[in-house]
């Protein structure tokens, strides 16, 4: 079974912190995402990546960065944790063959006070 | 923008009824759809995925039906069970690797 996980299930950070998200895979897949999670909002990607090194980003990726310095592990950082980005953050990775296929992580819930 | 939405947030069901969860898109250019169940504190797990060139596809208890004249997807449910409560979400290919995914209904199962 492909597994995801992610370093933390709940954080709780100050406001002006820098907070870091880590994502790790173990089915050796290329392509990796994250994603946050609000009520009524559904899944909004925040970043993707195909390759080490290389980052694209999705459709709200301002006030956040990625890092994937190895092919399982993607990493999230947030430069200046605003209270708007109190949420839940999701994982998830996909094969370069099934790239549609995404598997997910149990998530993170951030609250940022 | 938001490309993909469910006709409704929230569905109740009688354990044993089966089950139908809406889902509207807007991009006709999309060509791969996925359906997906999350459960209380779990990640989005796969359930079952249909390609455009297909209308119908069945799995187990579960089938997805698409019809693109009117940019519809359906997941119907047989016989729900109190397991089948949770959050599901429809997705849509959106670019390279990309998905685009609905709001989400959740739906709960009535003993």
């Amino acid at each position: 079974d492909v597994k995801v996980t992610q370093s933390s299930r709940y954080l709780v950070k100050r406001t002006g912190e820098k907070v870091f998200l880590e994502c790790v895979q173990d089915m050796d897949h290329e392509n990796m995402f994250w994603y946050r999670q609000d009520p009524g909002l559904g899944l909004r990607l925040i970043y993707f990546s195909y390759d080490v090194k290389m980052k694209e980003k999705g459709d709200i990726p301002e006030g956040y960065s990625v890092s994937r310095e190895k092919k399982e592990r993607f990493s999230l950082i947030l430069e200046s944790a605003s209270t708007n980005q109190t949420s839940m953050y999701l994982c998830a990775s996909s094969s370069a063959e099934g790239a549609y296929e995404q598997y997910f992580g149990p998530g993170t819930r951030l609250t940022v006070t | 923008g938001e490309s993909v939405g469910l006709h409704l947030p929230t569905l109740s069901v009688q354990e044993g009824d089966n089950s139908i969860i809406n889902c509207a898109y807007s991009n006709s250019a999309s060509d791969y759809f996925i359906w997906y169940k999350q459960e209380s504190g779990k990640g989005p797990q796969f359930i079952i995925d249909i390609r455009s060139n297909m209308d119908k596809r069945q799995g187990q208890r579960v089938t997805v039906l698409l019809n693109k004249t009117v940019k519809h997807l359906s997941l119907q449910i047989a016989a729900t069970q109190p397991g089948d409560s949770a959050v599901y979400f429809c997705a849509e290919n959106n670019g390279d690797y990309k998905l685009s995914f609905g709001a989400g209904t959740t739906v709960t199962v009535r003993a």
